[in-house]
């Protein structure tokens, strides 16, 4: 079992529509999730964070995290053309499984595969 | 400022060369990453430092040799490469904390060709 799983589509919306992209992970102890957008040929670029379970909603985009199903997905409102692009899930590594350096720690993100997302006009 | 630059945009190189990548970010973290993303597929972790010190080591082979001469600086030294590797190298840089992991910020990448 993959430990981020995404639908690969493509996921194709029409304009204005909302798009839903979901992602699904096994390391049941994991605290910290991400989405990230990556155009072709660009770097990541981070859409929204969660930490908590329930929804967070910046802008078009609304996040929600469900923890005991190990779900978490991407809600775009009013998808725009320009909005069409591969979209990562990444979720953090087990805190007990962090090493330390210095009395903190960080996070080893695992990458799903991503979702190509297309809006056409 | 969520700034990470990374120089050369784009670097072709000779089996036998040696070349290096950096990284620069001035936002004041002080953990770093370097990922190889081939086409089509999610970024892969390689290499991360916390505080200047190399705190993971995904396996990767002595070919890449990381490095990291102060909080904001991360070099990545290339010698003896494959075609194989030929990818999009990407520096990442996050605060440090406690608890929740902290954004990871991305970089432009590196695209590099290995002839």
């Amino acid at each position: 079992q993959k430990e981020v799983e995404q639908n690969s589509g493509p996921l194709s919306v029409p304009e204005g529509a909302i798009a839903s992209l979901n992602c699904t992970y096994s390391d049941r102890g994991s605290q910290s999730f991400f989405w990230y957008r990556q155009y072709s040929g660009k770097s990541p670029e981070l859409i929204m964070f969660i930490y908590s379970n329930g929804d967070k909603e910046d802008g078009r985009f609304t996040a929600q995290l469900n923890k005991a199903s190990q779900y978490v997905s991407l809600l775009i409102r009013d998808s725009q053309p320009s909005d069409s692009a591969t979209y990562l899930c990444a979720v953090e590594q087990d805190t007990s499984r962090r090493a330390n350096a210095g009395g903190t720690s960080y996070g080893k993100l695992t990458f799903g595969q991503g979702t190509i997302l297309t809006v056409h006009p | 400022d969520t700034e990470v630059t990374q120089t050369p945009k784009h670097l072709v190189m000779g089996m036998t060369n040696k070349k290096s990548l950096k990284c620069e970010q001035h936002m004041g973290h002080r953990a770093m990453y370097w990922y190889k993303q081939k086409a089509k597929k999610p970024p892969e972790l390689m290499f991360v430092y916390s505080y200047e010190k190399l705190s993971i080591n995904e396996s990767v082979p002595s070919r890449f040799s990381p490095e990291c001469p102060n909080s904001s600086l991360l070099n990545l030294h290339l010698h003896a490469l494959q075609p194989e590797d030929s990818a999009l190298y990407l520096c990442a840089s996050s605060q440090v904390r406690l608890v929740n992991t902290d954004t990871q910020y991305f970089g432009p990448g590196t695209r590099l060709t290995v002839l």
